[in-house]
């Protein structure tokens, strides 16, 4: 079975450039997650789409950060423009159904780590 | 709110066990997990704990749940090179529904 996949794998950029990420998430998987991970912590949710619906953007920085997944498979995560504290890994993770089951397993992709000069 | 806390080193030697604690604040949380991260990998999980239960084994991982004090810890067993690591712990929030994740420990193994 393959895992999630994630686009770049390295991405370096300056100050108030744009960047897009690019996640698929495991066939079939309705729940598609993003998260930040800032060096030295541990991974904080930005967004979470169930099919092509958004759940949760709490914590999303919707004045610069945005995210899609219009055909509820594979889904971009845009930032617009960067920020030298948007340094990070930013890892895409996939589960089969988040909402009701507690112990629904979150399969991580590798990250795309940014670099904001 | 919720914050889960761990050490962030800790170093054995091959073939002794390993014990990473982790304490979180949640009393709310019904699963707790752990995940681990290697190097310019994404994170995989190892196993998770029901709040109900005290202790669970899973071949060489065994984790415990001190509920009353917050405390959870995992255990490897006959800790090999290939356990280093970083060792994630996570509680999923009743309040948010979120997964929530500590620092991280950064497991070295020496020969």
């Amino acid at each position: 079975e393959a895992g999630v996949a994630q686009s770049p794998r390295y991405k370096i950029i300056e100050k108030r450039q744009s960047v897009a990420f690019w996640c698929n998430p495991i066939s079939g998987h309705a729940t598609l997650y993003w998260y930040q991970q800032i060096l030295g912590q541990g991974p904080k949710l930005l967004i979470q789409f169930q099919n092509n619906g958004v759940v949760d953007d709490s914590q999303l920085p919707k004045d610069r950060f945005s995210a899609e997944r219009l055909k509820g498979v594979d889904s971009t995560l845009k930032i617009q423009p960067a920020k030298l504290e948007d340094s990070a890994v930013y890892l895409c993770a996939s589960s089969l159904d988040g909402s009701n089951d507690r112990t629904d397993t979150q399969y991580f992709g590798p990250g795309t780590r940014l670099t904001v000069l | 709110g919720e914050d889960v806390e761990q050490s962030l080193f800790l170093s054995v030697r091959e073939g002794d066990s390993s014990v990473i604690n982790c304490t979180y604040t949640d009393s709310s949380s019904t699963y707790l997990y752990w995940y681990k991260q290697e190097p310019g990998a994404g994170l995989q999980l190892l196993t998770y704990i029901f709040s109900n239960m005290d202790m669970k084994q899973d071949q060489r991982l065994t984790v415990l749940l001190n509920k009353k004090d917050k405390h959870l810890s995992l255990r490897i067993a006959d800790t090999q090179t290939g356990d280093s690591a970083i060792y994630f712990c996570a509680e999923l929030s009743d309040n948010t529904d979120k997964l929530i994740f500590g620092t991280g420990t950064r497991l070295q193994v020496f020969p």
